[in-house]
């Protein structure tokens, strides 16, 4: 059962537009989404987080809009650049059990120059 | 600080062998957290442990077995690999925040 379902798979921007994936939840009881970027042969990194009490949070050219009713949440990235060129997770966390991260199936993110 | 650190990068098995994966944090962190990742599937967590002498299953926890004897270490064994157990294996750790830090991974390989 996947909990958190995330599109597209992969996709392909030009240099300096806008990159936009988008992540479904079905538990109400996630109280913590981040994004996590991972390039290749590396481990994951948090790019950045919300929580359920904000509709948005913006670090930089990084975006997440949030949308509680619907159960949905995206990650924006403006002025796209190659060097962001990735796979990008979404997640979801609950804190009790340890605050496990439940990810999405990813995103690969190709900027061309 | 060397982070999360995580041994080996690479190993290939024959079916039936056993290893064990180590992984290693110098930040004090209590919770640790073993994910594997799969083409397509994310990444899915097999155990994590919410402080030494501690563990807990996740979402994938057949095949494994895992201990935290000291607070830096989270060892993740495999006692009979199968070629399902294909993958990367990436180990994280957290302190009492929400961001997980997470090592450079494994690569398995299980013929």
């Amino acid at each position: 059962q996947q909990q958190v379902k995330q599109s597209p798979q992969s996709l392909i921007v030009q240099k300096g537009g806008i990159s936009i994936i988008n992540c479904a939840y079905e538990n109400t009881a996630f109280d913590y989404f981040p994004w996590y970027q991972q390039f290749p042969g590396k481990g994951p990194a948090l790019l950045i987080a919300i929580r359920p009490d904000v509709s948005e949070k913006k670090e930089g050219r990084f975006t997440i809009s949030f949308n509680k009713s619907a159960k949905q949440f995206s990650l924006h990235i403006m002025d796209s650049q190659p060097g962001d060129s990735a796979t990008y997770f979404c997640a979801a966390s609950r804190q009790t059990s340890g605050s496990r991260l439940t990810f999405g199936e990813g995103t690969q993110l190709t900027v061309n120059p | 600080n060397a982070g999360v650190t995580q041994t080996p990068k690479f190993r290939v098995l024959k079916t039936g062998q056993s290893m064990t994966l180590l992984c290693a944090q110098d930040m004090n962190h209590e919770y640790m957290y073993w994910y594997r990742q799969d083409p397509g599937m994310g990444l899915r967590l097999i155990h994590y442990s919410v402080g030494e002498g501690t563990t807990a299953k996740g979402e994938v926890p057949d095949g494994y077995n895992v201990s935290r004897l000291k607070k830096q270490n989270f060892l993740l064994g495999l006692e009979s690999a199968a070629p399902s157990q294909t993958s990367v294996y990436f180990c994280a750790s957290r302190p009492s925040g929400r961001e997980q830090f997470f090592g450079p991974g494994t690569r398995l390989t299980v013929l």
